[in-house]
């Protein structure tokens, strides 16, 4: 079965501290993996797809990583509002007919003035 | 302007009752999901339907029934509800059913079983 492990569970930056969420992951064989943020109270929101080892993506301050095993999600200066719950997800090769997503428990990510 | 929307956002209920969730997207998305995000913000996926066609069944206990009358809308009815079932749970749908493409999710409800 796919697993994935995210670390740190929380993360505390001051603002313009740069730093990186990792996502460990377990796979039968990977077919994508996925970034979202998910701010309280509200649904996730999508931030990136990652198809192949080496493949790098990125969006304002944010860039996703990905290797054979993990993902990081680098935060390069933060602001306030990049504050939110950022949870990875992988789609694997095995996974029947449909087309399910495994998600990790998510980092939580506060980044104060 | 709304792309996936979720009625109620909040449900308190007693245990043993029987409630519904409403889901309707408006993207013109073929595929729309149920996840369960508990106290511990694991999102973990319970439905998928693609064209009305129910796709992925998780292990999920049969008190949970998804409904699909067009492909726009994805409810959800729990039958006999438990304390376990208090959770936040989230409508998602997607352009294709291959997983490989976005998800958009709904704002959730969350449910509280008393």
């Amino acid at each position: 079965e796919d697993q994935v492990t995210q670390s740190p569970e929380a993360l505390r930056l001051q603002e313009g501290e740069s730093s990186s969420l990792n996502c460990s992951y377990t796979v039968s064989g990977l077919r994508g993996l996925f970034w979202y943020r998910q701010d309280p109270g509200k649904g996730p929101e999508f931030l990136f797809t990652l198809y192949s080892a080496g493949e790098e993506k990125e969006k304002e301050r944010l860039k996703a990583t990905l290797t054979k095993k993990e993902s990081f999600l680098h935060i390069t200066a933060p602001k306030p509002e990049d504050s939110a719950t950022y949870l990875c997800a992988v789609r694997g090769i095995l996974t029947g007919g449909g087309n399910k997503l495994t998600f990790g428990t998510g980092t939580q990510l506060k980044v104060e003035l | 302007d709304t792309a996936v929307s979720q009625t109620p956002k909040y449900l308190v209920t007693q245990m043993g009752n029987d409630k519904s969730i409403k889901c309707e997207q408006n993207l013109g998305h073929d595929t729309m999901y149920w996840y369960k995000q508990d106290s511990k913000k694991f999102l973990k996926i319970m439905f998928s339907y693609n064209n009305k066609e129910l796709i992925i069944n998780e292990t999920v206990p049969n008190r949970f029934s998804p409904k699909s009358p067009d492909k726009a809308h994805l409810n959800l009815h729990i039958n006999s509800l438990e304390l376990g079932d208090s959770a936040v749970y989230f409508c998602a749908s997607s352009q294709t059913r291959t997983g490989l493409d976005e998800q958009f999710f709904g704002p959730g409800t969350r449910l509280t079983v008393l």
